[in-house]
């Protein structure tokens, strides 16, 4: 089983409408989640940070963390043809690098696909 | 503001011949730094952290090596480049505890 995983897509939908982005993790004592986009041939971008179980709102997009069933999601309301991209999820378990350090695991990547 | 820059933004390099990428961060004191490798079509691949000048730590073994020589500079370097070191390198940093990364805008590498 992989630490963070992802659908790799693509996922495909409309202009104007809401893309929902999942990624499931295995580690429970995971504490931090983020969500990057990376377009083609770009680094990754952060989006969204989200750190207690519940949804994050900010501007279109929205997270949403339910530690009890391990998953994280992504929700892009009004997409558009620039949120084409590829969304990555990663996830910390806090300072647990030697000397200090916060180690996130990425997942694959969702390619997501705005239509016109 | 944070900013971190890295160079140079695409390499194109024999196998057999050395490598030295830079990474430097501004506007922050004693960031954590990071260098990571993504292969095409890959995840994100950590290779090397520091968290103070001089200390580096290794998360992969292979001929890459990284250091960390002033506090906000973080260099990738390799004696004899592999085929297989082919890929998208990218720098990052977070100010610890539950911090965010924030990445370079990479650096492409092609080994021939």
């Amino acid at each position: 089983q992989k630490e963070v995983e992802q659908n790799s897509g693509p996922l495909s939908v409309p202009e104007g409408a809401i893309a929902s982005l999942n990624c499931t993790y295995s580690d429970r004592g995971s504490q931090s989640f983020f969500w990057y986009r990376q377009y083609s041939g770009k680094s990754p971008e952060l989006i969204m940070s989200i750190y207690s179980n519940g949804d994050k709102e900010d501007g279109r997009f929205t997270a949403q963390l339910n530690k009890a069933s391990q998953y994280v999601s992504l929700l892009i309301r009004d997409s558009q043809p620039s949120d084409s991209a590829t969304y990555l999820c990663a996830v910390s378990r806090g300072i647990i690098l030697t000397g200090g350090g916060n180690k996130l695991t990425f997942g694959t990547g969702t390619q997501l696909k705005v239509e016109l | 503001s944070q900013t971190i820059h890295q160079w140079p933004a695409t390499l194109v390099q024999p196998v057999g011949s050395p490598l030295s990428l830079e990474c430097t961060v501004e506007g922050t004191s004693n960031p954590n730094l990071y260098w990571y490798r993504q292969a095409a079509g890959r995840g994100l691949q950590l290779l090397f952290y520091s968290v103070g000048i001089g200390q580096i730590s290794s998360e992969v073994p292979q001929n890459l090596s990284a250091s960390r020589p002033q506090d906000r500079q973080f260099i990738l370097s390799s004696k004899k480049l592999l085929l297989s070191d082919s890929g998208f390198y990218l720098c990052a940093w977070e100010t610890g505890g539950d911090s965010p990364l924030h990445f370079g805008n990479g650096t492409r590498l092609t080994v021939t």
